[in-house]
């Protein structure tokens, strides 16, 4: 089966400017998760999605940060605006159900300079 | 706070020499225990996955032990070989957690040949 699906791969954009990542989970996954992982750090989950209703957005800067999952499939993710301790990786998660094994990602490497 | 905790950040091995990656965390309610590998700039891939009703899981050269009463779970590779060299990463996902892993910060493992 095709796994979870990325774009862009990177994306360099300097402070104060907006940027938006979109992620296709595995087919029939019901729920999805973005994590943030810093460099040298464990991914810290960011929001959990399950179909398209937001289980957990609690660690989400919601000042900067939004998201959705539009018809329970596809999501994207925004910065706007972007600051330099946004810079990391941008992983996306799906499984069946949530509590079940969780596929990952290649993950969007941002930088903000 | 429910922390995740992995140490030794980093470990060197020669080729051949068993690993054994330590893991700790704070609740022993937990719902499952998830070991991770993540290679330079790429995404996570699932090694292992843990019920709490479980006490190991095995994989080919791969084991994890879980021992929910003092809050560990360890991951043995067997004959090391050159291609293990990663960033092994322990995820937990909490009894009221809904699914979301918490991670550890992972050991870098380099095996030498």
């Amino acid at each position: 089966e095709a796994g979870v699906a990325q774009s862009p791969r990177y994306k360099i954009i300097e402070k104060r400017q907006s940027v938006a990542f979109w992620c296709n989970p595995i087919s029939g996954h019901a729920t999805l998760y973005w994590y943030q992982q810093i460099l040298g750090q464990g991914p810290k989950l960011l929001i959990q999605f399950q179909n398209n209703g937001v289980v957990d957005d609690s660690q989400l800067p919601k000042d900067r940060f939004s998201a959705e999952r539009l018809k329970g499939v596809d999501s994207t993710l925004k910065i706007q605006p972007a600051k330099l301790e946004d810079s990391a990786v941008y992983l996306c998660a799906s499984s069946t159900y949530r509590d079940y094994e969780q596929y990952f990602g290649p993950g969007t490497r941002l930088t903000v300079t | 706070k429910q922390e995740v905790t992995q140490i030794p950040a980093a470990l060197s091995v020669p080729e051949g020499e068993n690993l054994v990656l330590n893991c700790s965390f704070t609740d022993s309610a937990i719902y499952n225990l998830q070991w991770f590998r993540q290679d330079p700039g790429k995404g996570l891939t699932s090694l292992l996955l843990i019920q709490s009703s479980q006490r190991e899981q095995t994989s080919g050269r791969l084991n994890a032990s879980l021992d929910k009463s003092s809050g560990r779970s360890t991951l043995y590779i067997a004959a090391s070989q050159p291609g293990d060299s990663a960033t092994y990463l322990c995820a937990v996902s909490f009894d009221d957690s809904w699914g979301k892993l918490q991670f550890g910060a992972g050991t870098q493992v380099v095996v030498t040949p």
